[in-house]
């Protein structure tokens, strides 16, 4: 099974600030990764596909890197409904497998 | 728009069996892609439990394939899991969800909790 590592756990943060996320899988995923935003109560929400791509109605602040092993979800400047638990996921292997998360709190 | 609902009992007795439907609307599940459940709780995460195809071909997580049944009911646009003897760690968040492929897990239920106690 593909190991997802995301890093760091938390990320503290201001509003308007920039946030930079990483997830290192234990082998390669190509580019099969995607990146879900999860706010309390709320199933996740897909974000990025294919490493890079964003999902329909996703805002521009949102962009993502990477290939292989390793890639970063960034957010240019937070806004407060930014304000979530991030994580990653591939689809290259079975099984599926998601990361353990970052959150992104409030400075 | 699609749409997914998740129904079923909250609380299961320990060994019994688990099940809940995932209702779709606003498309149909015999036309394309992969349905699924996603389980959460707070010991380890998002759980990916396993998948059918519109077609009714079924892939499951390894650590649950014994005890894991999905099955796709196309006349009543729905989904179903199975989830024999379960245990306190089957406790969880249960979330159906749509995966497109190239776009995987575009859209979910609102999630539904289980319980597993006596």
């Amino acid at each position: 099974e593909i190991v997802l590592t995301q890093s760091p756990a938390t990320l503290s943060l201001s509003p308007g600030e920039r946030a930079t996320l990483s997830c290192r899988a234990s082998q390669s995923v190509a580019s099969y990764l995607a990146w879900y935003q999860q706010r309390p109560g709320q199933a996740p929400r897909l974000l990025i596909y294919d490493g890079s791509a964003r999902a329909t109605g996703i805002p521009a602040r949102f962009s993502a890197s990477g290939s292989g092993t390793d890639f970063t979800l960034s957010i240019s400047r937070l806004e407060p409904e930014d304000f979530a638990v991030y994580y990653c996921h591939q689809r290259t292997n079975w099984p599926l497998t998601f990361g353990g998360g970052t959150k992104v709190e409030i400075k | 728009q699609v749409q997914l609902q998740e129904s079923g009992p909250g609380l299961v007795k320990p060994s019994e069996t688990l099940s809940l439907t995932c209702t779709v609307s606003g498309y149909s599940i015999s036309s394309d892609y992969y349905w699924g459940w996603i389980r959460q709780s707070p010991v380890k995460g998002l759980q990916w439990i396993g998948s059918v195809t519109h077609s009714g071909s079924t892939y499951y997580n390894p650590s649950l394939k014994s005890r894991v049944t999905i099955s796709v009911d196309t006349s009543k646009n729905q989904f179903s899991l199975k989830l024999t003897s379960v245990t306190a760690a089957d406790t969880a968040v249960y979330y159906c969800g749509r995966d497109s492929g190239n776009s995987p897990w575009d859209y979910w239920g609102q999630g539904t909790l289980v319980t597993v106690s006596s």
